[in-house]
């Protein structure tokens, strides 16, 4: 199986910060790589998909880059209902895997 | 508009199985695999798995092989996980999900809460 490194597990950050939350894959995954938010008490939400690709409706301070074993999601300019807790999901290969999560807080 | 409904909550003793129902609604159900993800409380989100309606093809998360089957019914556009030998770490709350790759919008069961408890 593939495993996902996310780091890191949380961090703190304020409102207009830059944030940078990377994924290491244990073997090559192309671009296939997907982040989600997911806020308490509610569903994850899809923000990337493969790898770099906004999904509609999301904020473009949002981005995501990355090919092969290292990926990263950025947000430019932190807003408050940003502070949730974020996801890498590799699809390279089956069986799919999630990465740990980074809780981003205030 | 695309919808997951997810049965209701489920209350389980160590050793039982579990039946999870999602049905889908607002496309064409044969077009999207679904997914199941679990989360347990207070944890991370975990892949256990997914079915491709058209032909019933599964792939699974090591850890559930052996205990886990995923089912459809066309003629209701429903897709049934079910999980056996439950253990108290299988409390979770369980999602099924559509689109978790490729282009278009992610969509997510309410998700379905199961406790296993003595």
């Amino acid at each position: 199986d593939i495993q996902m490194t996310q780091s890191p597990s949380a961090m703190s950050a304020s409102v207009g910060d830059r944030v940078t939350i990377t994924c290491r894959a244990s073997q090559g995954i192309s671009n296939s790589l997907a982040w989600f938010q997911q806020t308490p008490g509610k569903v994850p939400k899809r923000l990337i998909y493969a790898a770099s690709s906004l999904q509609t409706g999301v904020p473009s301070r949002f981005s995501g880059s990355g090919s092969g074993t290292e990926f990263t999601l950025t947000i430019s300019s932190l807003q408050p209902e940003d502070f949730a807790t974020y996801y890498c999901l590799q699809h390279g290969s089956y069986p799919y895997t999630f990465g740990r999560g980074t809780k981003l807080e205030i | 508009q695309v919808q997951l409904v997810q049965s209701g909550s489920e209350v389980k003793g160590p050793g039982a199985s579990l039946k999870v129902s999602c049905k889908a609604s607002g496309y064409t159900f044969t077009d999207y695999s679904i997914h199941w993800v679990r989360q347990a409380p207070g944890q991370g989100l975990e892949w256990m798995g997914v079915i491709d309606p058209n032909g019933d093809r599964t792939n699974f998360a090591q850890k559930f092989q052996g205990r886990i089957t995923m089912t459809t019914d066309t003629s209701t556009s429903t897709v049934f996980m079910e999980l056996s030998s439950l253990r108290s770490d299988d409390t979770a709350l369980y999602f099924c999900a559509r689109t978790l790759t490729g282009s278009g919008t992610d969509w997510w069961g309410q998700g379905t809460l199961v406790i296993v408890s003595s």
